[in-house]
């Protein structure tokens, strides 16, 4: 399956411990994109990657929040001393190099804060 | 601050019926337009997209755009009970690598 890949699905954690999501873009593609979704709310952007270089993260909160996509291997978004309003499905959606900007969604982590 | 904007729904309309989805964006430099489907429960699907230049028809869907009053639409013809979900529009300036900025969604529910 060549589809974006997220791992885990689904991620408990209480307050206070940490939380690290992992993103695998589709094959081919080299931007890495990261959204979430709270509840009853629509999809929000966080931050926009490529290779070794965070390029917008404009919608990044600006503490705790931080994000990666290392030379090699997964993209990685890392929550730092989680809170209940961390709750949420976390997306994340990879698009080709080049003048098209269609965006490809994964299956999403799922963060529940205990 | 740039906003899309989505009637909530729930939409509804019967089996075989045109279903007519509705979005409107703030951004006058807007260049792409995108509509996503997702499901309870799961990611978002892309499903139609368009550019500035035009509409687009797949299947049974249609994508709409009237730039002048900044308004996307999406029909879906001869609606099945598996189209049943919330469509979400996003749009964005067009450019390789920026952000989609997404509507809440419209909730359509279709009835046999």
């Amino acid at each position: 399956n060549a589809g974006v890949m997220q791992n885990p699905r689904h991620l408990v954690r209480r307050r206070g411990q940490e939380a690290r999501l992992r993103c695998s873009p589709m094959k081919g593609h080299s931007h890495v994109y990261w959204y979430r979704q709270l509840p009853e709310e629509g999809l929000k952007f966080m931050v926009y990657l490529q290779k070794e270089n965070i390029i917008d993260e404009s919608g990044m909160p600006k503490e705790r929040f931080s994000a990666e996509f290392p030379k090699e291997g997964p993209s990685i978004l890392r929550i730092q001393q989680v809170v209940r309003g961390d709750s949420a499905a976390y997306f994340c959606a990879s698009s080709r190099q080049g003048a098209s900007n269609e965006q490809f969604f994964g299956p999403g982590t799922r963060l529940t804060v205990l | 601050q740039k906003e899309v904007e989505q009637n909530s729904g729930p939409l509804s309309v019967p089996e075989g019926a045109i279903a007519s989805l509705n979005c409107t964006y703030s951004d006058r430099g807007s260049q792409s337009f995108f509509w996503y489907r997702q499901y309870s429960g799961k990611s978002p699907e892309l499903i139609m997209f368009i550019y500035s230049n035009g509409d687009k028809e797949d299947g049974r869907f249609t994508a709409q755009l009237n730039k002048a009053s900044q308004y996307v639409s999406l029909l879906i013809r001869d609606s099945q009970p598996s189209d049943s979900a919330t469509y979400l529009c996003a749009v964005n300036d067009g450019q390789a690598g920026t952000a989609l900025i997404f509507g809440k969604g419209t909730t359509l529910s279709v009835s046999s």
